[in-house]
């Protein structure tokens, strides 16, 4: 089992709704999470990240981790065109923490006007 | 203050070829990543500095080695490329203390 794992994608939602990503892990004693934004062609971006159970709001993104059932989740609130990308979740590993970060294969968003 | 700066952006290699990829960061950050990216596989980790003077296996390392030069520089050489490693090759840095990574550009590399 991979440590931390995406659904590929597309997700494809129309603008102006709300964009669900989702993400899973493998390691119950992981803490913190992080989501990463990449445009094509482009190097991933960090966006968003997550310390403690619960939800956590940045503007129209909101982050939220839940340890019971060990998925971690980012909601984009009024999705635009501009957020079309790939959407990378990470978190640090099993054996090397934030030393060897851990990211998923990426789900890619497309928001069509 | 340009963060990560990776060189080459594009390099083409023939098998057997050898050739290092350049990294700095103007950051200060302690730890220093290489990470592959393939279509489909996410970003694979390679080798990692958690700090200078040391060096670390990642997911990945078979065909590569590091050298932490310095505190800003981390180069990753390829000795015998191999198709194989055609990919997308991302540099990152960290900041003591703090978990998020910060990227480079990039660099492409295809080995024909």
């Amino acid at each position: 089992q991979k440590e931390v794992e995406q659904n590929s994608g597309p997700l494809s939602v129309p603008e102006g709704a709300i964009a669900s990503l989702n993400c899973t892990y493998s390691d119950r004693g992981s803490q913190s999470f992080f989501w990463y934004r990449q445009y094509s062609g482009k190097s991933p971006e960090l966006i968003m990240f997550i310390y403690s159970n619960g939800d956590k709001e940045d503007g129209r993104f909101t982050a939220q981790l839940n340890k019971a059932s060990q998925y971690v989740s980012l909601l984009i609130r009024d999705s635009q065109p501009s957020d079309s990308a790939t959407y990378l979740c990470a978190g640090p590993s099993i054996s090397g923490g934030y030393n060897k970060l851990i990211f998923g294969a990426g789900t890619r968003l497309a928001v069509h006007p | 203050n340009a963060g990560v700066t990776q060189t080459p952006k594009f390099q083409v290699l023939k098998t057997g070829q050898s050739m290092t990829l350049q990294c700095a960061q103007d950051m200060n950050h302690n730890s220093m990543y290489w990470y592959r990216q393939d279509p489909g596989m996410g970003l694979r980790l390679i080798y990692y500095s958690a700090s200078e003077g040391t060096t670390d296996k990642g997911e990945v390392p078979n065909g590569y080695n590091v050298s932490r030069l310095n505190k800003r520089e981390f180069s990753l050489r390829l000795e015998s490329a191999a198709p194989s490693q055609t990919s997308v090759y991302f540099c990152a840095s960290r900041e003591a203390g703090r978990e998020g990574y910060t990227f480079g550009s990039g660099t492409r590399l295809t080995v024909v």
